[in-house]
């Protein structure tokens, strides 16, 4: 099993950077794809996909998210930072079946 | 627009089935791998089980192997999830989403609640 380990939580300030971390016990490339993706879940709500292979920007998310990374690990950066931002980020791997990390929630400091 | 509709949760007994759907609309349906995802109240995203677009395939984690099938009647755009012996640790959101190798549309999600 692929298995996701992520930080509990952040806490960044209005208008600056996060970066939410994510590291695989195995290798999540296939042909070129890195298939990483990622989620963010406000309380009450489904989760929304936010970026797809590593660092597709998915459809209506604004530019200020993006991703990178490549193997095993992998990041989410926000910048910068906006109120409505605080929630909860998971990533995900599709490389072998399907696993979530545990989610980093972000806070605002 | 995407659509994905959830219906068939509630309180179940411990070691009781419950059979879940989800009708999709908006695309074509059997053109897509469909997979459920569930959440326990506070805690984090499980995978549950996917189907290939044609349903030749399931897939599941060993939390749910035996257990839960998924299957799919593509003339109905309508997706399933049978739950037997269900377990208390099987209450949770459950959640209908489309796979694109990434879970690029969800449904709002059903509850289910196993207790005596």
């Amino acid at each position: 099993d692929i298995v996701l380990t992520q930080s509990p939580a952040l806490a960044v300030s209005l208008g600056q950077r996060a970066t939410i971390s994510c590291k695989t016990n195995q290798n999540v490339d296939y042909y070129g794809n890195s298939y990483m993706h990622w989620y963010q879940q406000k309380p009450g709500q489904q989760p929304k996909l936010l970026i797809y292979l590593a660092s597709n920007l998915a459809s209506g998310i604004p530019a200020r998210f993006s991703g990178r990374g490549s193997g095993t690990d992998f990041t989410l950066t926000i910048d910068p930072v906006e109120a409505d931002d605080t929630a909860t980020y998971y990533c995900q791997q599709s490389r072998n079946l399907r696993t979530f990390g545990g989610g980093t929630k972000l806070e605002l400091k | 627009e995407v659509q994905l509709v959830e219906s068939g949760g509630g309180l179940v007994q411990p070691g009781r089935s419950l059979k879940l759907s989800c009708v999709a609309s908006g695309f074509t349906f059997n053109n897509y791998w469909m997979t459920w995802i569930r959440q326990a109240p506070g805690k984090g995203l499980e995978w549950v089980a996917s189907i290939t677009n044609t349903g030749g395939s399931t897939y599941y984690p060993d939390s749910v192997k035996g257990r839960f099938t998924i299957s799919r009647d593509n003339a109905k755009s309508t997706l399933y999830l049978q739950m037997n012996s269900l377990r208390s640790e099987d209450t949770a959101t459950y959640y209908c989403t489309r796979d694109s190798w990434d879970f690029d549309y969800w449904g709002q999600g059903v509850m289910v609640t196993v207790s005596s």
